[in-house]
């Protein structure tokens, strides 16, 4: 089975410019996961999808941060314009529907992006 | 609100040695605590869940406890080995936020040869 997909691995931009991360969650989970992790701390969550529609979007910043999973397989995260503490590994991660929410997601790589 | 959050953020055990995390969380509602291993440079991976109703679990190597009376949890790792060196972060979910998992800050595990 495959496992989350993550792009790009790492990424380098100056303050104020725009980025997009991709995912791609493993076949047939119906819940998506966007978390930010700085470096030293625990991933936080920024993002839920139940299939194609937000669950919870509480910690994203919306004034700066978008998301969105289209068909409810593929998702992208957005960051425009980027601050220099968004800094940050963005994880992805999936988990099966129906598992009575035990907690058990499976993530990617994660994306590592540095603003400058 | 939620919090979870962990004692110790550094701890380094001997080859062979036991290891113990600990975690303290605030949330009563909460469904599921779940135990996460992150190794440099990857996502965190599921170890072990323990639902609300239960006092000790146990996996390969890996037992968690729960005190509910206290709100802490623990991670003991039997007979530690260089590969167990990672970040070990605890996290819980509540079905009354959609299953929303929550990790606290993490502790190091750092394993002697």
């Amino acid at each position: 089975e495959a496992g989350v997909a993550q792009s790009p691995r790492y990424k380098i931009i100056e303050k104020r410019q725009s980025v997009a991360f991709w995912c791609n969650p493993i076949s047939g989970h119906a819940t998506l996961y966007w978390y930010q992790q700085i470096l030293g701390q625990g991933p936080k969550l920024l993002i839920q999808f139940q299939n194609n529609g937000v669950v919870d979007d509480s910690q994203l910043p919306k004034d700066r941060f978008s998301a969105e999973r289209l068909k409810g397989v593929d998702s992208t995260l957005k960051i425009q314009p980027a601050k220099l503490e968004d800094s940050a590994v963005y994880l992805c991660a999936s988990s099966h529907s129906g598992r009575g929410g035990t907690g058990e997601l499976f993530f990617g790589e994660g994306s590592r992006l540095t603003v400058l | 609100g939620e919090n979870v959050g962990l004692h110790l953020p550094t701890l380094s055990v001997q080859e062979g040695d036991n290891s113990i995390i600990n975690c303290a969380y605030s949330n009563s509602a909460s469904d599921y605590f779940i135990w996460y291993k992150q190794e440099s440079g990857k996502g965190p991976q599921f170890i072990i869940d323990i639902r609300s109703n239960m006092d000790k679990r146990q996996g390969q190597r890996v037992t968690v406890l729960l005190n509910k009376t206290v709100k802490h949890l623990s991670l003991q790792i039997a007979a530690t080995q260089p590969g167990d060196s990672a970040v070990y972060f605890c996290a819980e979910t509540s079905k009354t936020s959609y299953d929303k998992v929550i990790f606290g800050p993490g502790t190091s595990l750092s394993v002697i040869p």
